[in-house]
């Protein structure tokens, strides 16, 4: 049974340019969230989503970053005119409703 | 608001135990614990919903007094592997779409 998959696992892009990010969670769950982790430092929620549905964006930044989850398909986070303060770690998790949330291996974003 | 975690860090010999405590503000209804390797994704512990539960499987354990909006974790017997950042997460009683809010994050290292 394979676990939350996210892609890339490191991506590097230079300001100015955009980073898609991918999320398929884990089979039979329905519940996506996105988070951002800066180098040492905590798990910032950013988004929470269901299919074709976004439930909770209030982390979200309000310009520059959008997420989706079609109904077919992986969640994405797209980030539009990447900058330096972007790069960070981001998080995907997914889950049935109630339960705990299941972490995929992350999308490393390097900004130049 | 961001739970408020203590202590930081704790060091620790192999054999030793230790309790990380997890405290909000807000009134909770059900808090998640994780714990994170060094550039890895956060690995679920456990949940613990309002009522006042205690859980735990092997020697990890953790309990919720509601009254106090307060948990802890307990880790008896520590080993090697439990080494690592721990994660708690809340959800609020007022929140309707159950989006988890992380401390910042309880640095544990246990050493030979």
């Amino acid at each position: 049974n394979a676990g939350v998959m996210q892609n890339p696992r490191h991506l590097v892009r230079r300001r100015g340019q955009e980073a898609r990010l991918r999320c398929s969670p884990m089979k039979g769950h329905s519940h996506v969230y996105w988070y951002r982790q800066l180098p040492e430092e905590g798990l910032k929620f950013m988004v929470y989503l269901q299919k074709e549905n976004i439930i909770d964006e209030s982390g979200m930044p309000k310009e520059r970053f959008s997420a989706e989850f079609p109904k077919e398909g992986p969640s994405i986070l797209r980030i539009q005119q990447v900058v330096r303060g972007d790069s960070a770690a981001y998080f995907c998790a997914s889950s049935p409703p109630g339960t705990g949330q299941f972490f995929g291996p992350g999308t490393r974003l390097t900004v130049l | 608001q961001q739970p408020v975690q203590s202590p930081q860090a704790v060091i620790l010999r192999e054999g030793e135990d230790a309790v990380i405590n997890c405290s909000s503000s807000k009134a909770l209804y059900s808090v998640h614990w994780y714990r994170q390797k060094h550039g890895e994704a956060p690995v679920f512990l456990m949940i613990l919903l309002k009522g006042g539960e205690q859980k735990g499987h092997e020697k990890i354990s953790a309990s919720f007094n509601e009254k106090k909006q307060q948990s802890s974790l307990y880790l008896t017997a520590s080993q090697l592997s439990y080494s690592g950042t721990y994660f708690c997460g809340t959800v609020s009683l007022e929140s309707n779409t159950g989006k988890l809010i992380f401390g910042q994050g309880t640095t544990l290292q246990v050493k030979p």
